[in-house]
């Protein structure tokens, strides 16, 4: 069982909004801003799409963004579109012991 | 460019041992932290280990492998080690390492490819 709780699966239409949400403790995404978002295609590196909560690294597109509410953290796609397809892993670092923590994984389709 | 490239990953049976490398290029190796994560087939991400840069290179464990794994870094070679001893069927998973950046976050930056590894007799 993963430490960080996400919905196994999402998902919309082109054009549509879709919002992926990621529970965790006050301990670890309630308690810090270290919350990133991963996207990963089996058999590829995983990538980076989210940092500290809403930060985006360069080349990720700004209808992607990320957001926190208490112990919920959330990525949100406004204006999906057949690229961002994939596996999405929410993680946050835990600063009460010092590791890592990822959630299940959600899996994003476009329809 | 930034890549990490895996490799050491194979079958080996249960209560043995394996070493994986993660070789690094395009940054500036012994300024950054480096972590391993691991995925067991049909399952989601699970981190593995951390060594920090420099300074003696302090390490971190997850609980499932601590006192079996080890982590280092030779910094001559641009690459970071995980020693797997006494492995177990659970450890069958792809593994992956990632380059750490500490003050943004304690984000996994950029990642490599993975290695597969197979435990089973």
């Amino acid at each position: 069982q993963s430490a960080l709780t996400q919905p196994p699966s999402a998902s919309g239409s082109p054009g549509q909004s879709v919002t992926i949400s990621c529970t965790g403790t006050s301990g670890d995404v309630g308690g810090y801003n270290y919350v990133s978002w991963y996207q990963h295609h089996p058999g590829k590196a995983p990538k980076l799409v989210i940092y500290e909560v809403s930060k985006r690294p360069s080349g990720v597109p700004d209808r992607i963004s990320g957001s926190k509410s208490g112990n919920t953290a959330s990525l949100t796609f406004s204006g999906l579109q057949a690229e961002d397809e994939g596996d999405y892993y929410c993680g946050s670092y835990a600063v009460y012991n010092s590791n890592w923590v990822f959630g299940g994984g959600t899996k994003l389709t476009v329809l | 460019e930034v890549q990490l490239l895996e490799s050491g990953g194979g079958l080996v049976q249960p209560e043995g041992s394996l070493r994986l490398s993660c070789a690094v290029f395009g940054f500036t190796f012994n300024n950054f932290g480096v972590t391993w994560v691991r995925q067991a087939p049909g399952k989601g991400l699970e981190w593995v280990s951390f060594i920090s840069s420099r300074d003696g290179g302090g390490t971190i464990y997850a609980d499932s492998v601590k006192g079996r794994f080890t982590i280092s870094r030779d910094d001559s070679k641009n690459t970071v080690y995980l020693q797997m001893n006494s492995l177990r069927a659970e450890d069958t998973a792809v593994y992956y390492c990632a380059k750490v950046r500490w003050n943004d976050g304690r984000v996994f930056e950029n990642w490599g490819q993975g290695t597969l590894v197979i435990v089973s007799s």
